[in-house]
């Protein structure tokens, strides 16, 4: 059973350019979430996505955007990059209903991007 | 909303000695509490969580951790450490309705002393 996959592990970019990051979520899994962990932090929640809409979102500019295909993978979208962007970019899955929802995230093993 | 505080940013610990990693919570709602494990260019990795009933809940590689709801915590403990188990360790909190967003702790880096 294939967990949460992410990719690319690592990239670099430069200030002022797009990002795009994907994610696989683990099988059965129906709700996708991002964090951002920042070096020496915990990680930060940036949005979650459920039947292709963005459910909740955290306290992060617009520049940060994303989307859920039918088959219940996503993507992270960054704009106009800023060299505070630089973060391991986590996601997680999940069910979102209580009655399958046994509480935790799973998470990938992340998306390092270093902004230059 | 929620909040987490991890006093201890690192704990050193010698080899086989018992270690306990702190952590208290805020919330105005009902909680679930979790534990994950961070080793060195990895993801997360769930420790053990509480959802209800019994307060003492014993996760993965020997750790286990007590809910005090007066008090607001949720320390992590193991008896004896191993050296495998430096890492970071990271709190964290969710309201115990629907789906709602994890909210994490700073961390805590656990370093193991041969």
């Amino acid at each position: 059973d294939a967990g949460v996959t992410q990719s690319p592990t690592h990239l670099i970019k430069t200030r002022g350019q797009q990002v795009t990051l994907r994610c696989s979520p683990k099988s059965g899994h129906d709700t996708v979430s991002w964090y951002q962990q920042a070096l020496g932090q915990g990680p930060q929640f940036i949005f979650q996505y459920y039947e292709e809409e963005e459910r909740q979102r955290g306290n992060f500019p617009d520049r940060f955007s994303g989307h859920q295909f039918p088959n219940y993978s996503s993507e992270l979208n960054v704009n106009a990059l800023l060299l505070g962007d630089s973060a391991l970019y986590l996601c997680a899955s999940s069910f979102l209903w209580k009655e399958t929802n046994t509480g935790e995230l799973f998470f990938g093993e992340g998306s390092r991007l270093t902004v230059l | 909303a929620q909040s987490v505080t991890q006093l201890d940013s690192q704990v050193p610990v010698f080899e086989e000695a018992p270690v306990e990693l702190r952590c208290n919570y805020s919330s105005s709602v009902s909680v679930y509490l979790f534990w994950y494990v961070q080793y060195p260019n990895q993801g997360l990795q769930l420790l053990l969580k509480y959802l209800s009933g019994s307060t003492l809940v014993k996760g993965i590689n020997g750790f286990e951790a007590e809910f005090n709801k007066s008090q607001t915590s949720f320390h992590l403990r193991k008896p004896s450490v191993h050296i495998s188990d430096t890492a970071e360790y990271f709190c964290a909190v969710r309201s115990n309705f629907g789906n709602e967003k994890l909210t994490f702790g700073t961390g805590t880096r656990l370093t193991i002393i041969p």
